[in-house]
């Protein structure tokens, strides 16, 4: 069964610092993504990006960084120089096709709480 | 106007009340899913639809209902409220086949069952 853990519930840490978050996945699919959302203070929830199985190739977004490696089943997510805007609860998702009938759900972590102090 | 609309934002309903959160949505797209935000939990899964025909459960589908009453409607009920069904409701939406495509959330409604 698919299982998404981000064992890290609460970060907090001071503006300019990096900060990783954490993401270890199962899954027995070899074709399946990855996904980071992050939930504002607002509630809403707001796509950051996806990653694919087959594509190992880590991603830049401005501050942002993503490191996708297979061998560890991880998917962590970098802030770099984070600013108090980056505070909010940032979610790991995998999707896979989820056996015969291709339910292909979205299953999530637990989250991660991230506080940036100013 | 927002792409997948859950209302109500907020409802307050006493224990043992009917309650049902609607959702609807302007994507387009078939699959829509019913998730529970709880704190330290993630969101969990309570139920999926492919199309109007297709209502599957989730992992956490207990005490809970579903009507896809078109393509665009998917609707959640709680038949007996209880306390600790409070919680943050989210609907989403998924385009149809492809493993890719992220899910598009509404803005989420929040119950308090006292």
């Amino acid at each position: 069964a698919q299982k998404v853990t981000q064992a890290q519930t609460e970060i907090s840490v001071v503006e300019k610092e990096d900060v990783t978050l954490d993401c270890v996945y199962e899954t027995r699919d070899t074709t399946y993504y990855l996904f980071w959302y992050k939930q504002p203070p607002s509630g809403e929830l707001v796509f950051l990006i996806r990653r694919n199985s087959f594509d190992e190739q880590n991603e830049i977004s401005g501050r942002y960084s993503w490191n996708f490696q297979k061998s560890t089943s991880s998917f962590n997510f970098t802030i770099t120089a984070s600013q108090v805007v980056d505070s909010a609860v940032y979610f790991c998702a995998l999707s896979e096709a989820g056996g015969i009938q291709g339910a292909q759900k979205l299953v999530f972590g637990q989250g991660t709480r991230l506080t940036i102090n100013p | 106007d927002a792409d997948v609309t859950q209302t109500p934002r907020n409802r307050i309903t006493k224990t043992g009340k009917r309650i049902m959160l609607e959702c609807s949505q302007t994507k387009g797209h078939d699959r829509m899913y019913w998730y529970r935000q709880d704190p330290g939990l993630g969101l969990r899964l309570i139920y999926y639809s492919f199309d109007v025909k297709d209502i599957n459960k989730g992992e956490i589908s207990d005490g809970y209902s579903v009507s896809r009453q078109a393509q665009a409607k998917f609707s959640l009920s709680l038949e007996s409220a209880i306390p600790n069904q409070t919680a943050l409701y989210f609907c989403a939406t998924r385009r149809t086949g492809d493993l890719s495509t992220e899910a598009f959330f509404g803005q989420g409604t929040r119950l308090t069952v006292v």
